[in-house]
């Protein structure tokens, strides 16, 4: 079936570090991808998606690229703020209609 | 203008008992969805609704019973609880059936004594 891993965290970065988080996914066909984030306290809210192989999505300086070869779609940002602390999930659509999500990320930023 | 409003956001209660969770979009959406979060963070698609109708029921126990009134509103009702269905439930929509973004509610969290 369909499924996304991630790497675990808590993933610990201090302000303006690089930050790449980690997903790979097995699916059937051609899955769309997405990045959502979950600050504390809130609902997940989608931050970026690629629809297609080597498509890029980007969004709040944030970006994935969509990886066919290597089934991974990880998530990049060059300088993290401390206001980017929150669980970070990878998630896959094949078009069953609903979200297949991976296991979410921790990230906490220090000032 | 809260987009998609759970309630309650804490549910305490005994192993046993039967609980409801509420799930509002005024967004106009047609899709609304149920997913549960558990303790390591895994995400699960339980339920969809497209129009009131069932789409989507995963291998959820039998235990819990969507109803969904009218399109905006899907209601999640779980009876005889146990201490496994410990965890965040988040109600989502969507403008249609497989379109994204998805709207998240900011969950409810049910804890089973």
């Amino acid at each position: 079936g369909d499924s996304v891993t991630q790497m675990e965290g808590p993933v610990t970065l201090s302000e303006e570090a690089f930050l790449t988080i980690n997903c790979t996914y097995t699916a059937t066909g051609y899955p769309s991808l997405f990045w959502y984030v979950q600050y504390p306290g809130e609902g997940l809210q989608l931050l970026l998606k690629a629809t297609k192989a080597d498509d890029k999505g980007s969004n709040k300086g944030f970006e994935a690229t969509y990886r066919k070869e290597t089934t991974s779609f990880h998530l990049e940002k060059g300088s993290v703020q401390v206001s980017d602390s929150a669980v970070y999930f990878c998630g896959l659509d094949t078009g069953r209609r609903a979200l297949t999500f991976g296991s979410g990320t921790r990230l906490q930023v220090q000032p | 203008d809260t987009a998609v409003s759970q309630t309650p956001k804490y549910l305490v209660t005994q192993m046993g008992n039967d609980k409801s969770i509420k799930c509002e979009q005024n967004l106009g959406h047609d899709t609304m969805y149920w997913y549960k979060q558990d303790s390591k963070k895994f995400l699960k698609i339980m339920f969809s609704y497209n129009n009131k109708e069932l789409i989507i029921n995963e291998t959820v126990p039998n235990r819990f019973s969507p109803k969904s009134p009218d399109k905006a509103h899907l209601n999640l009702h779980i009876n005889s609880l146990e201490l496994g269905d410990s965890a965040v439930y988040f109600c989502a929509s969507s403008q249609e059936l497989g379109d994204q973004p998805q709207h998240f509610g900011d969950g409810t969290r049910l804890s089973i004594l």
